[in-house]
């Protein structure tokens, strides 16, 4: 089984500033990871998707995949107030089952 | 952009009591998914079914059971429900491709409380 995990627990950044997200996984024969956004007491949102190693961009949001680091990142381009969330990692090694990290919780400050 | 529904929204139980929560989707998605989220554990997969009638267990399926009787309709049942049950239980439903690049799309979630 797939332990996937998230840090920050916790992150403040000031609007406009980079955020940047860590996740590191224990296996790297996987070729499916995904970030998700979820606002408080909402569900999760897809923000990227990435299959190989290097960059994915989505909008303000990019993904950085290193396999043979077992690492990838998410990097928030000019946060605002409104992307304060929880971010999570999820890694799908097996057909259409996920892993997820717990968290880590994104505070934008204005 | 996919539809996942979820009711009830917020359940209080008591231990010892049934409880059904259930799921729809509209987006004629082959897969769906329950599960749970706790502080400290992310998601945690209890039950997924690839289709109408089946159902698969997943990593926590212990004190659960599914159910899928069509394809727009999955349910998670506790027969017995347990204060450790109290948790945010999320249903999520996704496309079968043919490839592993597929995304699972997730309801807004419900909250159980288990006294």
């Amino acid at each position: 089984q797939q332990k996937v995990q998230q840090s920050p627990e916790s992150l403040t950044v000031s609007e406009g500033a980079m955020a940047s997200l860590n996740c590191t996984f224990s296996d790297g024969t996987s070729d499916n990871f995904r970030w998700y956004r979820q606002h408080s007491g909402k569900g999760l949102e897809v923000l990227v998707s990435i299959f190989s190693d290097g960059e994915k961009e989505e909008g303000r949001f990019t993904a950085h995949l290193n396999r043979a680091s077992l690492h990838v990142s998410l990097h928030i381009r000019e946060p605002q107030p409104s992307d304060s969330a929880v971010y999570l990692c999820a890694i799908m090694p097996n057909y259409n089952v996920l892993y997820f990290g717990s968290g880590t919780k994104l505070t934008v400050e204005p | 952009e996919a539809a996942v529904t979820q009711s009830p929204r917020n359940k209080v139980a008591v231990t010892g009591g049934k409880v059904t929560l259930s799921c729809n989707q509209t987006n004629n998605h082959n897969n769906m998914y329950w599960y749970r989220q706790d502080t400290g554990h992310g998601l945690r997969l209890i039950h997924y079914s690839y289709g109408a009638g089946s159902t698969e267990k997943g990593d926590i399926p212990d004190g659960y059971k599914a159910s899928r009787p069509s394809q727009e309709n999955f349910s998670l049942i506790l027969e017995l429900a347990t204060p450790s049950q109290t948790s945010v239980y999320f249903c999520a439903s996704g496309d079968v491709g043919g490839s592993n690049q597929d995304t699972q799309y997730f309801g807004p979630g419900t909250r159980l409380l288990v006294l």
